[in-house]
């Protein structure tokens, strides 16, 4: 069965501070990969997606980029985070229809 | 990609039925509807989905509007559990990415 693994869980970094989130799946060949970014009582903001190795399509501008150096690897990262960036982050992942998420990555920028 | 309008919030008693709209109206033919919950702090979980016609399972029902510019969520009996934010997007395989709103958030009292 198809699974997919997000860490850390909770994060607190100072600002400043580098970033770097990983998501892996298992279980499936060539998904769509997602990251999302959700603010306290909002919906969820598409940050990036991927449909390939090495091919991320950004949503808005912004201190964070992303990569996908494997198949079933997605990373998110910042060289200089901002207080800004806090929120809940999370990965999705796609194949044919629907999305599957990860439990999510809470980063806290202080 | 087309969005969707959902309520911010509705409130149902337990083991009362629970009708969440959400209005599509910009709906294309190849856009299938989708609904996620979210509990807090966790990612959203798939809930069911369809194209034209109404759909079951085990965790809720969808009806379609003939012309597809809208659908309702129903869940049969409303449990404590069933509390959550729930998001309804339109996913289209070719275009590789979906829109999340606020979603709707349901209380559920006892």
């Amino acid at each position: 069965s198809q699974t997919i693994h997000q860490w850390p869980a909770t994060l607190v970094q100072p600002v400043g501070s580098p970033l770097s989130l990983e998501c892996t799946v298992e279980g499936t060949s060539n998904p769509n990969l997602y990251w999302y970014r959700q603010a306290a009582g909002r919906g969820l903001q598409l940050l990036f997606y991927s449909v390939g190795i090495g091919q991320i399509s950004s949503e808005v501008p912004q201190n964070l980029s992303a990569s996908r150096p494997q198949d079933r690897q997605f990373i998110l990262s910042s060289k200089k985070l901002l207080l800004s960036d806090s929120g809940f982050y999370l990965c999705a992942w796609s194949l044919n229809y629907g999305y599957t998420f990860g439990s999510g990555t809470r980063l806290t920028v202080v | 990609d087309a969005k969707t309008t959902q309520p911010n919030s509705m409130e149902s008693n337990e083991e009362e039925p629970v009708h969440l709209p959400c209005n599509h109206s910009t709906i294309s033919g190849t856009d299938y509807i989708h609904w996620y919950r979210q509990l807090p702090s966790q990612g959203p979980e798939y809930v069911i989905h369809g194209l034209t016609s109404n759909v079951n399972n085990r965790m809720a029902s969808l009806a379609i509007a003939e012309d597809r510019k809208s659908s309702t969520l129903i869940l049969h009996r409303a449990t404590l559990r069933d509390a959550a934010v729930y998001y309804c997007i339109l996913v289209n395989t070719n275009a590789g990415k979906s829109t999340f709103g606020d979603g709707t958030t349901l209380t559920v009292k006892p």
